[in-house]
């Protein structure tokens, strides 16, 4: 079964970074792609982007273009998401999320608990 | 403003049957991309339901299904039960925004 476990909350200031980690079981780690979608407060889902752990390529949702980074460390099976020149707006639900198959429109299998960032 | 049009919300007595719709354009739904469903209930994480239109992963119900006609899809529930109560999206690819879109939720209360 895959798992996926989140980082803790973080509090940041308009204009900041945040980096948030997903911690994958070696397995799930590189068998799958992985992706984040967020959630506003009230709001429905966003996707934001994906990467393969095979090699670190990624893909941006053009919202996030440009303010987003998506890495892997392959010796701790861990993924992370940064996002830059936070505004208020940013302030949301981040969620880990994997699948089997690559692509934009992966169906998202098994997703992480979520890591609540308050801007 | 979702590209993806989903009612606020539906509502069925336990054991009914209840549609949610997801219409889209022909720059998404229309276009032929796939639709996938979740499940989000508060305080979880998502849970896939549909994936590929009408396909359920290893574990859902067949209680819930998924069709598509055109630029729009569906998710059906039938046999409505209390566990079903929660919150909806569909999935899709816009072409035009060259972007995954999610439709804005559809509340589920089962009355």
């Amino acid at each position: 079964q895959v798992h996926l476990v989140q980082s803790g909350a973080e509090v940041k200031k308009p204009g900041a970074s945040v980096k948030v980690s997903c911690q994958a079981s070696r397995y799930t780690f590189t068998n799958y792609y992985f992706h984040w979608v967020r959630q506003a407060p009230g709001q429905g889902l966003e996707w934001m982007g994906i990467i393969n752990p095979n090699g670190g390529s990624t893909r941006y949702s053009p919202r996030f273009q440009g303010r987003v980074t998506m890495t892997r460390d392959t010796s701790t099976n861990m993924i992370y998401m940064e996002l830059s020149s936070l505004s208020f707006e940013d302030t949301a639900l981040y969620y880990c999320a994997s699948s089997s198959n690559y692509g934009d429109l992966a169906d998202l299998e098994i997703w992480g608990q979520g890591t609540v960032v308050t801007v | 403003q979702s590209v993806l049009t989903q009612p606020p919300s539906v509502s069925g007595a336990p054991g009914q049957r209840v549609t949610i719709s997801c219409t889209g354009s022909s720059s998404n739904i229309g276009a032929g991309y796939d639709v996938h469903w979740y499940q989000h209930l508060p305080g979880t994480a998502p849970k896939l339901l549909i994936y590929g239109i009408s396909n359920r992963p290893s574990g859902v119900p067949d209680r819930f299904s998924g069709s598509k006609s055109g630029a729009a899809a569906s998710l059906a529930i039938t046999g409505l039960q209390p566990e079903d109560e929660a919150d909806y999206y569909c999935q899709s690819y816009d072409r035009s925004l060259t972007d995954t879109v999610f439709g804005a939720g559809t509340k589920v209360t089962v009355l």
